[in-house]
């Protein structure tokens, strides 16, 4: 099946910092999702990203489908952004059947 | 607030009880799905619904057993689990297409999870 990698694991960032998460799957995908869970489990969409840039804010996310990574970039942090940012790809079918990365766990300090 | 809201929060079972996690999504979505978080594993899906339909089982164990009686509701009951069963157990719905049961790709949004301990 397709494999998801995220990277870093762990991130540790002073608060005003800007910061790039990256996720790479290993086959082609037609759907693209990236979620950020909070300290308390609730996991938040951020973005449904296939393909292209969007931005929300502070946050803003690139996917290149050709070469297989998405990235998420996270500017100005602040302490509630700290979490698990998650990203997961479906390969086809359109089932929404998710297959989640192990995830990037960061910590923003004041 | 995402649209979907679980319950119980929490809860505690022994391995001899039936209990039941609930899920109900004000979205107006036609799919939803059951997702299992176990502690150092990335999240797994266990079952999809679309419409009403159970469109996936992920070879889930029969201990548990899931129950979609509207699109805007889901259970999921669970009897005679083991310890390792102890997860979150989170709940989510999408917009979905009825096209030969397909769910399409469409933004998920999750609920806040239902923390489960199995003693």
């Amino acid at each position: 099946g397709i494999q998801v990698e995220q990277s870093p694991p762990d991130l540790i960032l002073q608060e005003g910092a800007n910061s790039t998460l990256r996720c790479n799957f290993s086959d082609s995908v037609n759907n693209l999702q990236w979620f950020h869970q909070n300290p308390w489990g609730q996991l938040i969409n951020l973005f449904y990203i296939p393909s292209g840039t969007k931005q929300n804010g502070r946050l803003s996310a690139t996917t290149v489908a050709t070469e297989r990574y998405s990235l998420l970039y996270i500017s100005s942090s602040q302490t509630t952004d700290s979490g698990v940012y998650f990203c997961a790809v479906e390969r086809g079918g359109g089932y929404n059947k998710l297959i989640f990365g192990a995830g990037t766990r960061l910590a923003v300090h004041p | 607030e995402t649209g979907v809201t679980q319950t119980p929060r929490h809860l505690v079972m022994g391995m001899t009880n039936k209990k039941s996690l609930k899920c109900e999504q004000h979205l107006g979505h036609n799919a939803m799905y059951w997702y299992k978080q176990s502690a150092k594993k990335p999240l797994e899906l266990m079952f999809v619904y679309n419409f009403k339909e159970q469109t996936e089982n992920n070879s889930v164990p029969s201990r548990f057993s899931p129950e979609c009686p509207n699109s805007s509701h889901l259970f999921l009951h669970l009897h005679t689990l083991q310890p390792e069963d102890s997860a979150l157990y989170l709940c989510a719905s999408s917009q979905s297409n009825r096209d030969r049961g397909r769910v399409s790709g469409n933004t998920i949004y999750f609920g806040e999870g239902s923390w489960l301990t199995v003693v």
